[in-house]
């Protein structure tokens, strides 16, 4: 079945610089969709990405669909970005199958 | 913005006991899941329904049944509970494809 890994598994980041999030997923994705997780544990959408470059905010998402990878960049972190960042992949059907995470920290 | 409500927030289960979770969702979404998050595996698929009347087995079945008596509601069955249960489990609903999912706030079972 569809996996999903995620990279690095934690980041430490002073206020201000860049991060880059890595996806990968074993099946040609339908859905991929990133998530953010804030230390109290809720769970809220960033942005739905299947292809392409999409951009929110001060977040670009590129999916590279034949290479079954996804990235999530955050330009000018806060420390309000801390947290946990999911990334979420479906190949068709109803199914959809979380990584692990990458657990982000800013320091101010 | 979509709403997806989960029962009990917070459990305690004996070992061997029934443990019964509730997901209500108001938004008309077809496709429904329920996850346990554990440190270190992420959240992983337990049960996912795409409509009343249906239930489907996702990566980690074992030990749980899921019923969706209605578009809305969607719960999770521990028949005979174990320590091992013991998690934080998440209800979400979408409408598929390329829609994004919506979460609720999370159950916090333990089992002792």
């Amino acid at each position: 079945g569809q996996q999903v890994q995620q990279s690095p598994a934690s980041l430490v980041l002073q206020e201000g610089e860049n991060a880059e999030l890595q996806c990968n997923f074993s099946s040609t994705a339908t859905q991929l969709q990133w998530f953010y997780q804030s230390p109290g544990g809720s769970l809220v959408s960033l942005l739905s990405n299947p292809s392409g470059t999409k951009h929110t905010g001060r977040l670009t998402s590129t999916t590279v669909t034949k290479e079954r990878r996804s990235s999530l960049h955050i330009s000018s972190s806060q420390t309000t970005d801390s947290g946990t960042y999911l990334c979420a992949s479906g190949a068709g059907g109803y199914k959809v199958v979380f990584g692990s995470g990458t657990r982000l920290l800013v320091s101010p | 913005e979509a709403a997806v409500t989960q029962s009990p927030r917070n459990k305690v289960a004996v070992t061997g006991g029934k443990v019964t979770l509730s997901c209500n969702q108001t938004n008309n979404h077809n496709n429904m899941y329920w996850y346990r998050q554990d440190t270190g595996h992420g959240l992983r698929l337990i049960h996912y329904s795409y409509g009343a009347g249906s239930t489907e087995k996702g990566d980690i079945p074992d030990g749980y049944k899921a019923s969706r008596p209605s578009q809305e509601n969607f719960s999770l069955i521990l028949e005979l509970a174990t320590p091992s249960q013991t998690s934080v489990y998440f209800c979400a609903s979408g409408l598929g494809g390329q829609n994004t999912l919506y979460f609720g706030a999370g159950t916090r079972l333990s089992v002792l």
